[in-house]
């Protein structure tokens, strides 16, 4: 079985630019996760979506961060315009259903802000 | 809010020693407790869970068990290995299952 995927591993951008990351679940499974964890930090949730609608976004900080899930499927994260404190690894999980379902977890996107 | 509370690392141990990290945490009701780990280049995946007080999970070798009393969830292993390397994250689903709310990690090196 195919894991979480993650696209790209490593990015370097300027404070003020855009970037975005790509992520593809697990076949089937209906719950989507963005975690961003700090360097010495554990994960934290920006938001939580369960097919294309989004069950929990009180974390994100939503006049920089958008993120959407088309089609239940496939989910893209953005941050426009990034600053210093953005630098961070970005996780995705993704489970079968629930937030009590094992969640898994792709490799991670370091982005770092310069 | 909930949170979780982990023994700060980094952790080194020869090879067959044995391994002890610490978790407490704090969240109303009872929650789900989890140890995830992350091996070097890897995604975080799921070592053991407990969903009840008193459960004990297990696998690979390591266990914890879910202490209600003492809100504690310790992860141990009898005798590790240099492939359990890794950063171990102690985390929970509070009892009304919101989030998985993450510990700061506890790294382990292990010495052969």
């Amino acid at each position: 079985e195919a894991g979480v995927a993650q696209s790209p591993r490593y990015k370097i951008i300027e404070k003020r630019q855009s970037v975005a990351f790509w992520c593809n679940p697990i076949s089937g499974h209906a719950t989507l996760y963005w975690y961003q964890q700090i360097l010495g930090q554990g994960p934290k949730l920006l938001i939580q979506f369960q097919n294309n609608g989004v069950v929990d976004d009180s974390q994100l900080p939503k006049d920089r961060f958008s993120a959407e899930r088309l089609k239940g499927v496939d989910s893209t994260l953005k941050i426009q315009p990034a600053k210093l404190e953005d630098s961070a690894v970005y996780l995705c999980a993704s489970s079968l259903s629930s937030i009590t379902d094992t969640q898994y977890f792709g490799p991670g996107t370091r982005l770092t802000v310069l | 809010g909930n949170s979780v509370t982990q023994m700060e690392g980094p952790v080194t141990l020869s090879e067959e020693a044995f391994l002890t990290i610490n978790c407490t945490y704090t969240a109303t009701g009872y929650p789900s407790l989890f140890w995830y780990v992350q091996y070097p280049g890897e995604g975080l995946q799921l070592l053991l869970k407990a969903t009840k007080a008193d459960d004990k999970g297990s696998n690979k070798g390591f266990e914890a068990t879910y202490r209600k009393e003492t809100t504690s969830f310790h992860l141990e292993k009898g005798s590790v290995q240099v492939s359990d390397s890794a950063v171990y994250f102690c985390a929970l689903i509070g009892a009304y299952g919101n989030k998985l709310v993450f510990g700061a990690g506890t790294i382990l090196r292990v010495k052969s």
